[in-house]
């Protein structure tokens, strides 16, 4: 099946510093997700890229998809001890007739006021 | 109104117990998911619902009994677990299955067997 593979799996920062989480799928995707979980709560969707090469910025989140719809990556400017939680990375894998989402790993990111 | 809900929040329970987690959505959503996810892993499937109708099963064990009343309710029976069931359980919606949708999280229940 579908692999989707996400780096670094931890990633500790000083308040103000960028950070940028890595994933790559075994198969090309036809879309990919991200979704945000923070401690103690559930995963929020984040976003959705479809196209090729596709950029998308919501305020100090860059998310990136890559040419050949294998790869994505998502990019905080500044962050921020709001930003604290595990990022995962879901791309749609085929189950019979219907589609399942297969997540990445996640990134837990942390934040030192 | 764009909220899964879930009851209870929490539960705590023997392995002969037999117990159902409830979750609710008012989205129209078609599709209906049980995830479970232990703590520092991602979540992982268990079933999905499509219009009503088991669409997937991750081989779920049979202790693990899914329930679509009806397109808004979807329910989780709970039968025998064993302690290495204990963990967050999520639903989830979706507008459908077509591979293109967002799905919205409930807060999950987080049980814990005894």
């Amino acid at each position: 099946g579908q692999q989707v593979m996400q780096i670094p799996q931890y990633q500790h920062v000083q308040e103000g510093e960028d950070f940028t989480t890595y994933c790559n799928s075994s198969t090309t995707l036809s879309n990919i997700q991200w979704y945000k979980q923070r401690p103690g709560g559930h995963p929020v969707f984040l976003i959705q890229l479809v196209k090729s090469g596709e950029v998308k910025k919501q305020k100090r989140l860059t998310f990136q998809f890559g040419e050949a719809k294998k790869n994505s990556s998502l990019h905080i400017t500044a962050t921020q001890t709001t930003d604290v939680g595990t990022y995962f990375c879901a791309g749609p894998e085929l189950e019979g007739s219907n589609y399942k989402l297969t997540f990445g790993k996640g990134t837990l990111l942390t934040v030192n006021p | 109104d764009t909220e899964v809900t879930q009851t209870p929040k929490h539960l705590v329970m023997g392995m002969t117990n037999k117990k159902s987690l409830k979750c609710e959505q008012h989205m129209g959503h078609r599709a209906m998911y049980w995830y479970k996810q232990k703590a520092k892993k991602p979540p992982e499937l268990m079933f999905v619902y499509s219009y009503e109708k088991l669409s997937i099963n991750e081989s779920v064990p049979s202790r693990f009994s899914p329930e679509c009343p009806n397109s808004s309710l979807l329910n989780l029976h709970l039968h025998a677990l064993q302690p290495e069931d204990s963990a967050l359980y999520l639903c989830a919606s979706s507008p459908g299955t077509s591979g293109y949708n967002e799905q919205f999280f409930g807060p999950g229940t987080r049980l814990t067997v005894l």
